[in-house]
């Protein structure tokens, strides 16, 4: 059963910075191309950063580029997502996802 | 490229029949999918590449559609049905439609 973990959510002030874990269980992670994506408290889905495989492609979406970089531990079956100089725009559920299946997010509040 | 779903709001009751709209701002092939999602849960795939119904998907579910225009049809509504469903394009990047709601009547 494929199984997509996060960890890492929490508060946060303006500012400040977190990591983003998603461990990955019941399939070849090294094979797959990953996404996050989040979700602001009563609205839609925003794409956030797309890495390819072997990590040597990456993607951002214009509102997170050059403050979020998302990398991949394939040894260990783990993404992530380093998320600096954060705002209060950037409160989001954050799920990482497949093309075919997403973890069941963690929370990001930034607020003072 | 932007997504655009219609309408809204679908208010329909169980056992009628559901069509919702996805349309892209230029053209995405096939690439496009559709999700559902329930009030504090994931999103969940069930249609990729335009037409293909995900693993465990129930088959009153289909989607049609290329290049621009797409839609997803339910047969007849599930209670379960009664969520709120977004297209997602995959051509470039991936970028969601606004959503929309299906509702009970």
């Amino acid at each position: 059963e494929v199984q997509l973990v996060e960890s890492g959510g929490g508060l946060v002030q303006p500012g400040g910075s977190l990591r983003l874990s998603c461990a990955a269980s019941g399939f070849t992670f090294r094979n797959y191309e990953m996404n996050w994506v989040r979700q602001a408290p009563g609205k839609g889905l925003e794409w956030v950063s797309y890495i390819s495989s072997s990590g040597s492609t990456i993607y951002y979406a214009d509102s997170v580029k050059g403050r979020f970089f998302i990398f991949r531990d394939n040894r260990k079956n783990s993404l992530y997502l380093q998320m600096n100089s954060l705002r209060a725009e950037d409160t989001a559920v954050y799920y990482c996802a497949t093309d075919f299946d997403w973890g069941q997010g963690t929370l990001v509040t930034v607020s003072s | 490229i932007a997504l655009t779903q219609s309408p809204a709001t679908l208010s329909l009751s169980p056992g009628e029949r559901a069509t919702l709209s996805c349309r892209a701002s230029q053209s995405v092939s096939s690439y496009l999918a559709w999700y559902q999602q329930k009030p504090g849960q994931a999103p969940r795939l069930l249609i990729y590449d335009a037409s293909k119904r995900a693993t465990d998907i129930p088959a009153r579910f289909s989607g049609s559609g290329s290049g621009t225009d797409f839609s997803l049809t339910i047969s007849s509504l599930e209670p379960e049905d009664f969520a709120v469903y977004y297209c997602q394009q995959r051509s470039n990047f991936w970028t969601f439609g606004q959503g929309t709601k299906v509702e009970i009547k």
